[in-house]
């Protein structure tokens, strides 16, 4: 059974910088096409993709927020950790982490239930 | 990297059949056959109902149905139920290898 959960703070300051971590089971993320990725929504907002992380070290960003993004791993405790930089109020969102079966196909088969994070100060 | 373009909402009735669209570029939509569709109830997190434009995953209703043409996707839900009301999510591989959402559509069963 796949299983992924999202833990982090539920209140940033602007400016300050967000980590999240994604915690898995049920897979290994040094199989071979398998990823995880990060996916957030505003409140009544669309899904915004954020970046992807996958077992070759492979990663990718939103071009958009590149410069604040940074996506890492650890094998060894099923983590996938993201970090966005100088966050703003707009950053206020339900963040998802889900994983993606196959390199570069950007599917996600498996979500998380999403964390809420608000941005103020 | 602009979103790709969705109706705000659609409807129909029990039974009936309806569409959602899902409009991008040559370079994203038009450009491979990696469109997705996600189904989101409120309150839910987002689930896979079609990938590969038009593959379903195991447990999702074959009544769930996707296709392409030129730089439009489609989602088709036939013998639409009332747990079909949700939000519907496309998104599709781009020319610069990442992915990108639809705006969402807001499905109402009548």
């Amino acid at each position: 059974q796949i299983t992924l959960k999202e833990s982090g703070p539920t209140l940033v300051k602007p400016t300050q910088t967000l980590t999240l971590t994604c915690t898995f089971s049920g897979f290994s993320l040094s199989t071979s096409g398998m990823g995880v990725g990060w996916i957030r929504q505003p409140p009544g907002k669309a899904l915004e993709w954020l970046a992807l992380i996958y077992w070759n070290d492979d990663t990718r960003h939103n071009p958009s927020l590149k410069s604040r993004l940074t996506i890492t791993k650890d094998i060894s405790k099923n983590q996938v950790v993201l970090t966005l930089t100088n966050v703003d109020p707009v950053d206020t969102a339900t963040y998802y982490c889900a994983q993606t079966p196959k390199w570069l196909n950007f599917y996600f088969d498996f979500w998380g239930q999403g964390t809420l994070v608000t941005v103020s100060s | 990297q602009s979103a790709l373009t969705q109706p705000a909402s659609v409807s129909g009735s029990p039974g009936q059949s309806i569409t959602i669209s899902c409009t991008g570029t040559s370079s994203d939509v038009g450009g491979y056959n990696f469109v997705s569709w996600y189904q989101q109830h409120p309150g839910k997190a987002p689930k896979l109902m079609i990938f590969d434009v038009s593959d379903r995953p195991s447990g999702v209703s074959n009544r769930f149905s996707g296709s392409k043409s030129g730089n439009t996707a489609s989602l088709t839900i036939s013998g639409l139920q009332a747990e079909d009301e949700a939000d519907y999510y496309c998104s599709s591989y781009t020319s610069t290898s990442t992915p990108v959402f639809g705006g969402g559509t807001k499905l109402t069963v009548l």
